[in-house]
């Protein structure tokens, strides 16, 4: 069946520090990527997707993604990450034989400290 | 442009009551989908639809029923409400399916004493 993992579920970083988030999925098929940020108290917005082409995509407020096909991963970066990135992040997958199924991970809340 | 609405914002049940979430959305999109948001668990998808008058069910079906009688209206239904569906569920909308991105509403907090 389909499914995301995200390895983190809570991460605190200073100000400036680097950030990375590991995604990977189960799907044999085709497959669109996404990640989504949750702001405290608002609703999901997109921040970066994958659906073909160049595998390394870049997203809002400096975000970036790679897709790495071989290990079905799609690990969110940002190099120096801000107190307003405060959040929670959630990967998700869209496998193209499963219509209509966009699946989500469990979320990961970042926690910045200034 | 409203996006996607949901109505209502927040609600309180007794167990054993019934409600029904309405799901709106103003941009022609075919897809529309149902989320329940809990802590830990991430997003997890109720039911879903790819286009008027289909539904489908997703990872946690049970509990609820839906339907899409017209493409703009996406109804969320819970007969008999539990505290276990004491959740924070969302709404989105996409286009289609492949290589469409989805667009979330602003939730609904619900309570169930």
């Amino acid at each position: 069946a389909q499914s995301v993992s995200q390895h983190n579920h809570h991460v605190i970083l200073s100000e400036a520090a680097s950030l990375e988030l590991g995604c990977n999925y189960s799907y044999g098929g085709t497959v669109n990527l996404f990640w989504y940020v949750q702001y405290p108290g608002q609703h999901l917005q997109l921040l970066l997707k994958y659906f073909s082409g160049d595998p390394l995509v870049k997203g809002i407020k400096g975000f970036e993604a790679e897709f790495i096909k071989s290990k079905f991963s799609f690990n969110l970066r940002k190099p120096s990450v801000q107190w307003s990135d405060t959040a929670e992040y959630f990967c998700a997958v869209h496998g193209s034989s499963n219509t209509g199924k966009l699946i989500f991970g469990q979320g990961t809340t970042l926690q910045v400290k200034p | 442009n409203a996006g996607v609405t949901q109505t209502p914002k927040f609600r309180v049940l007794k167990t054993g009551q019934s409600m029904t979430l309405l799901c709106a959305q103003d941009m022609n999109h075919e897809y529309m989908y149902w989320y329940r948001q809990d802590p830990g668990m991430g997003l997890r998808l109720i039911h879903y639809s790819v286009g008027e008058g289909t539904t489908a069910k997703g990872e946690v079906p049970d509990g609820y029923n839906v339907s899409r009688l017209k493409k703009q209206n996406f109804l969320l239904g819970l007969e008999s409400a539990a505290p276990s569906q004491t959740s924070v569920y969302f709404c989105a909308s996409s286009y289609a399916g492949l290589n469409t991105e989805a667009f979330f509403g602003q939730g609904t907090r619900l309570t169930v004493v």
